[in-house]
């Protein structure tokens, strides 16, 4: 799976947009950019996943780049509830095992 | 009401006693896993399982023990061989081993004294 980066922390002001970048530049063509979050003691929840076309759902869009060497999640109108690590992983689909590699993500603060 | 169940929230054990934590799932979900996970750390895999009646080792599967006779039910065994078993523990599931959209539990957090 390729190796993705993140951004330690983020701050973002409460209804504005948040804007969480990840570069994952040795990514296949076969590898999909999945994003998780995990609030303080709970756990991860799954939130959108993409190809190569931008995906848009009920909590988030993402945007990957034409090259697919880096992506976006985008939070339209951050709430405080929105506080978190955000993880970005790029994994290819149907691989056995199943296993998620988690690395540090990126730390949101939402703020009123 | 879909979901990942386990239980308890939080668990305290004395050093040297097993304890087994619970997961349950009422997603039909095939595959199964237990990742742990320490303070600013990201998640490690304990064990899966891909199918009832069979499991896999993951990462760091020493100290632990699991078992998977029902589809809905993926318990974990911390064992008194486990050298730091104080964690916070999380059950997933996925609808096929493959899957990598992973539904995960609440999560339970175990300190042993």
């Amino acid at each position: 799976d390729a190796k993705t980066t993140q951004p330690p922390s983020m701050d973002c002001a409460e209804g504005r947009a948040a804007n969480l970048p990840c570069n994952h530049s040795t990514i296949s063509g076969n590898e999909y950019v999945y994003w998780y979050r995990q609030i303080h003691s709970q756990g991860p929840q799954y939130i959108i996943h993409g190809l190569k076309n931008n995906e848009t759902n009920e909590m988030a869009s993402l945007i990957i780049t034409e090259d697919r060497k880096s992506s976006t999640l985008i939070l339209p109108h951050a709430t405080l509830r929105d506080t978190a690590v955000y993880y970005c992983i790029v994994r290819v689909a149907g691989n056995q095992g199943g296993k998620l590699i988690f690395g540090q993500g990126t730390e949101l603060s939402v703020k009123p | 009401d879909g979901g990942i169940t386990q239980s308890p929230k939080y668990l305290f054990r004395k050093e040297g006693q097993n304890v087994t934590l619970s997961c349950e799932q009422n997603l039909n979900h095939d595959a199964m896993y237990w990742y742990r996970q320490d303070p600013g750390q990201g998640l490690r895999l304990i064990y899966y399982s891909q199918i009832v009646n069979d499991f896999q080792k993951g990462d760091i599967a020493e100290g632990y023990s699991v078992s998977r006779e029902k589809k809905e039910s993926f318990p974990l065994t911390v064992t008194s061989a486990q050298k730091n078993p104080t964690a916070f523990y999380l059950c997933a599931s996925s609808e096929t081993s493959g899957g990598v959209t992973q539904y995960f539990g609440p999560g339970t957090r175990l300190t042993v004294l």
